[in-house]
């Protein structure tokens, strides 16, 4: 069964250190998402690209978060500078999106990249 | 904000059903029920999904009330495997819409 791959799984870094997060959604999958998950709570969406398009990024703080999505394929999250409360989870998620039937679309997640910053 | 309001915990003994409520009021007509789990440190993992008609897979059932007002996602025989946090949401996926939104979601406890 296709998966949603995700690396690295863990990480550890220090504060205002660069960090960056890759993932590769399932193969067909026109939509990709970045969820940030805080211990405690559910996760919360920072950005959603169509293809290699943002289509929302109204929850990603762009002071420090970027995320491309070049050959609308592959994603990769970045964080400069990381700061102490970036401690989390980060899921990607990919689904098939526009031109799949709203009935039959779902959303598939990776296993997340568990970010520690000391 | 999530648009489901769900029991924070719930428990259920191994081999029965355990029947988790979820409560979506503000449910919009053209708007899915979804239902995701997640157990410890691994990712979101998809159950099932409907519109209006109850819906059953391998998985589980999922029974929505004629008004779309709350929903019952029922794991039939649970198992310890089963605990985990369960995510019930409202939204679409496809056809160009927006992802979805989690709350806090169920801790599901299967005691033995």
């Amino acid at each position: 069964e296709a998966e949603v791959a995700q690396s690295p799984r863990y990480k550890i870094t220090e504060k205002s250190q660069a960090v960056a997060f890759w993932c590769d959604p399932i193969s067909g999958h026109a939509t990709l998402y970045w969820y940030r998950q805080i211990l405690g709570q559910g996760p919360e969406l920072l950005v959603q690209f169509q293809d290699e398009s943002v289509v929302d990024d109204s929850q990603l703080p762009k002071d420090r978060f970027s995320a491309e999505r070049l050959k609308g394929v592959d994603s990769t999250l970045k964080i400069q500078p990381a700061e102490l409360g970036d401690s989390a989870m980060y899921l990607c998620a990919s689904s098939f999106g526009w031109w799949r039937e709203r009935d039959t679309d779902t959303q598939y997640f990776g296993p997340g990249t568990r970010l520690t910053v000391l | 904000d999530a648009k489901t309001t769900q029991p924070p915990s719930m428990d259920c003994a191994e081999g029965r059903a355990a029947n988790l409520p979820c409560n979506h009021s503000t449910i919009s007509g053209n708007e899915y029920v979804y239902w995701y789990r997640q157990i410890h440190s691994q990712g979101p993992q998809y159950i099932i999904h409907g519109l209006k008609n109850n819906e059953t897979n391998e998985m589980a059932s999922l029974i929505i009330t004629e008004d779309r007002k709350s929903s019952t996602l029922i794991l039939p025989h649970a198992t310890l495997r089963d605990t985990a946090v369960y995510y019930c949401i409202v939204g679409l996926l496809g056809g160009g819409a927006d992802g979805l939104t989690f709350g806090k979601g169920t801790h599901l406890i299967i005691q033995p």
